[in-house]
């Protein structure tokens, strides 16, 4: 149990769907990250948020669509997905970007993730 | 670019030790750090090296060479449970975070 907890854990979609994948962290962070993970790829940064505000927007196609209702709270909408959209959807949260004498430790915890397959 | 190196694949004994190298190429650095994926789990944090040296944990142990870019993961009295996939990742600003494709590690009785 990392504190952070992701739903659906599956999710199967025809490319004409909407659907929406939520994230919940329970352990008083105030920065959440989508991030999407494919076999043997580097993790790859989707979206930041900081005290529920955008700061990072990893030039994600518009299919893709966050929200961050409140610091606790994460959704990404997805609509008219692709096949090669099919991943595994991490979510994550940590203490801000705390900048302590040695620089972000880069401390991240991930929920377990959504498999999203895209038919 | 920016770039992580890692092996795909270390395979070990269990009981023995093995150590899981990384070097990156990145346009910023403040600290290599080291995350843990079983299959079907989240990513879980194991160390952060900011400077030069070697930080130990328990059977877990990380290294870092900012001269060499480089750093690894030591895995010592290797157990099954630590078969997973570990990841390499650079701070290279605020928030960002730049990663390894990850090494899946194989313990074989």
């Amino acid at each position: 149990e990392t504190g952070v907890t992701q739903t659906p854990r599956h999710l199967v979609m025809g490319m004409t769907n909407k659907k929406s994948l939520k994230c919940e962290q329970h352990l008083g962070h105030n920065a959440m990250y989508w991030y999407k993970q494919s076999a043997k790829k580097p993790l790859e940064l989707m979206f930041v948020y900081s005290l529920e505000e955008r700061v990072e927007n990893n030039s994600v196609p518009s299919r893709f669509s966050p929200e961050c209702p409140n610091s606790s709270h994460l959704f990404l909408h997805l609509h008219t997905l692709q096949p090669e959209d099919s991943a595994l959807y991490l979510c994550a949260s940590s203490q801000d970007f705390l900048r302590g004498l040695f620089g972000w430790a880069g401390e991240l915890f991930f929920g377990e993730g959504s498999r999203l397959t895209v038919l | 670019g920016q770039s992580l190196e890692q092996p795909s694949e270390v395979t070990a004994v269990e009981g023995a030790i093995v150590q899981i190298n990384c070097t990156y190429q990145t346009s910023g650095f403040y600290g290599l750090s080291w995350y843990q994926q079983h299959d079907g789990g989240a990513p879980t944090f194991l160390s952060y090296n900011a400077l030069d040296g070697l930080e130990e944990t328990g059977r877990f142990s990380s290294f870092l060479s900012r001269s060499d870019s480089y750093g690894y993961l030591l895995l010592q009295e290797l157990q099954m449970k630590d078969s997973a996939s570990y990841f390499c990742a650079v701070s290279d600003s605020n928030y960002q975070l730049i990663w390894g494709a990850g090494t899946k590690l194989i313990i074989k009785p």
